[in-house]
């Protein structure tokens, strides 16, 4: 039962402009979201997060919006730089648990 | 440099056999997590200890077992070896109950294990 999904293993974004991965989850219990970065032959690198609380959470380039509804988030990347070319997961954590469940990732490549 | 460090980085063996993978996690993290990444999946979670007890159990076979020693460090043993558990292995760790924590987690860069 996949709990944190991304349904986009991929993604290409032109240079400079807005990269937006998307991130779905099922677990109404879920109550902070993280994304986290990974380059090749490298451990996950946290990016951004948000609490449950909030619905947007901005840092930099890099904007995390949070819709509970639909429980869905996204991560925005304002302009995308070609450093940003790696595979992005989506982790949540809740229900009283320290451990982060993590979708399967999207690799985005930045086009020079 | 996230501050946890992983060995080895690389492991090839053959089925049937057992590995050991070690992990020492940030200074002064006292929670260590597993996660397991095959092929094209996400981070699968194995288990995590706290100051040395088991405090969660994720999707982890009996053939898999785990321990974290006094001095914190963690070590994920792997036996009976099957191609399938041809893998990434992540350890983690987290400053869980200190001040300040932000709910993440810090990454060791992985072993990968190689079953022929």
């Amino acid at each position: 039962d996949q709990q944190v999904k991304q349904n986009s293993p991929s993604l290409s974004v032109q240079e400079g402009r807005i990269s937006i991965l998307n991130c779905d989850y099922t677990n109404s219990m879920f109550d902070y979201f993280l994304w986290y970065k990974k380059y090749p032959a490298e451990g996950p690198t946290f990016l951004i997060s948000i609490s449950s609380i909030k619905d947007k959470n901005e840092d930099g380039r890099f904007t995390v919006f949070l819709n509970k509804s639909a429980k869905h988030l996204s991560l925005h990347i304002v302009p995308s730089q070609p450093g940003d070319s790696a595979v992005y997961f989506c982790a949540a954590s809740g229900s009283g648990n320290e451990k982060l469940t993590f979708g399967t990732g999207t690799r985005l490549t930045i086009i020079p | 440099d996230s501050g946890v460090t992983q060995t080895p980085k690389h492991l090839i063996t053959a089925t049937g056999q057992r590995v050991t993978l070690r992990c020492s996690p940030r200074s002064g993290d006292l929670s260590v997590y597993w996660y397991q990444q095959s092929l094209d999946q996400g981070l699968q979670f194995l288990i995590q200890y706290y100051n040395g007890e088991e405090r969660a159990k994720g999707n982890i076979l009996e053939r898999f077992s785990a321990q974290q020693f006094p001095d914190l460090h963690s070590e994920l043993n792997l036996s009976s070896l099957e191609l399938g558990d041809s893998a990434l292995y992540f350890c983690a760790s987290s400053p869980l109950g200190r001040q300040g924590n932000t709910g993440e987690l810090f990454f060791g860069e992985g072993s990968r294990l190689t079953v022929l």
